[in-house]
């Protein structure tokens, strides 16, 4: 089945500096690959996502690049602001039907004011 | 748009009673939910795929007596937490799949965090 690693499990960076957390995945079938933002108590928000088709993928401040060859994919945050602090989640998912996320650990970013 | 609801957002039981968490699928029709759980400072772990208006999929180690799951209706999915004891303690996230949308897109709900004494 598929695994999904995710690095650095925590990352702190000063305000209006740039953010990169990596993902990596096992399942060279997996072909959709989206981004989650999980604030405390809360639920998942997707931020981004990327499908096998594209390298790269932007909005605004976040873009997400895909390299299907070493099967990994990369959020980039970049100009981050206090709110952009929280837990954030990569998952990956196969396009075979009934194949469902596998989610990383996650990585909670910290933004210092 | 694409806002799913979850109710209680958080529940406090005694060992050895039942909860149930619902699911709502406010402003679009979901075929698909999920049900995932949360340990603190863990990942999502998948628990189960409901399907409307059929048996849910159970995610291996997952006890479907233990976690009943309904989807009797396009916007609506219940986890019932039988016989809950302090293990169970944990947050419950769901998400529904756009029946428009295969399963691709989902949105989640704001989760509902279960407390077992």
């Amino acid at each position: 089945g598929e695994n999904v690693e995710q690095h650095p499990s925590t990352l702190s960076v000063q305000e209006g500096d740039s953010a990169v957390i990596k993902c990596t995945y096992s399942d060279s079938a997996s072909n959709y690959f989206p981004w989650y933002k999980q604030e405390l108590g809360k639920g998942p928000q997707l931020i981004i996502d990327i499908r096998s088709n594209v390298g790269e993928k932007k909005d605004q401040r976040i873009a997400v690049t895909l390299n299907k060859t070493a099967k990994h994919f990369s959020l980039h945050i970049t100009e981050t602001q206090p709110e952009d602090s929280a837990v954030y989640f990569c998952a990956a998912k196969g396009r075979n039907y009934g194949q469902n996320f596998v989610f990383g650990p996650g990585t909670r970013l910290s933004v210092l004011p | 748009g694409a806002v799913v609801s979850q109710h209680p957002s958080w529940v406090i039981c005694k060992s050895g009673t039942s909860v149930k968490i619902e699911c709502r699928s406010l402003d679009f029709q979901a075929t698909t939910m999920f049900w995932y759980r949360q340990f603190p400072k863990q990942s999502l772990m998948l628990m189960a795929t409901s399907n409307e208006g059929s048996k849910a999929t159970y995610e291996q180690g997952v006890e479907k007596d233990k976690f009943l799951i309904n989807h009797a209706s396009l916007t609506l999915s219940t986890l019932t937490v039988t016989s809950a004891h302090p293990e169970d303690s944990s947050f419950y996230i769901c998400s529904a799949a756009p029946a428009s949308g295969g399963t691709d897109t989902q949105y989640f709900g704001p989760g509902t965090r279960l407390t077992v004494l």
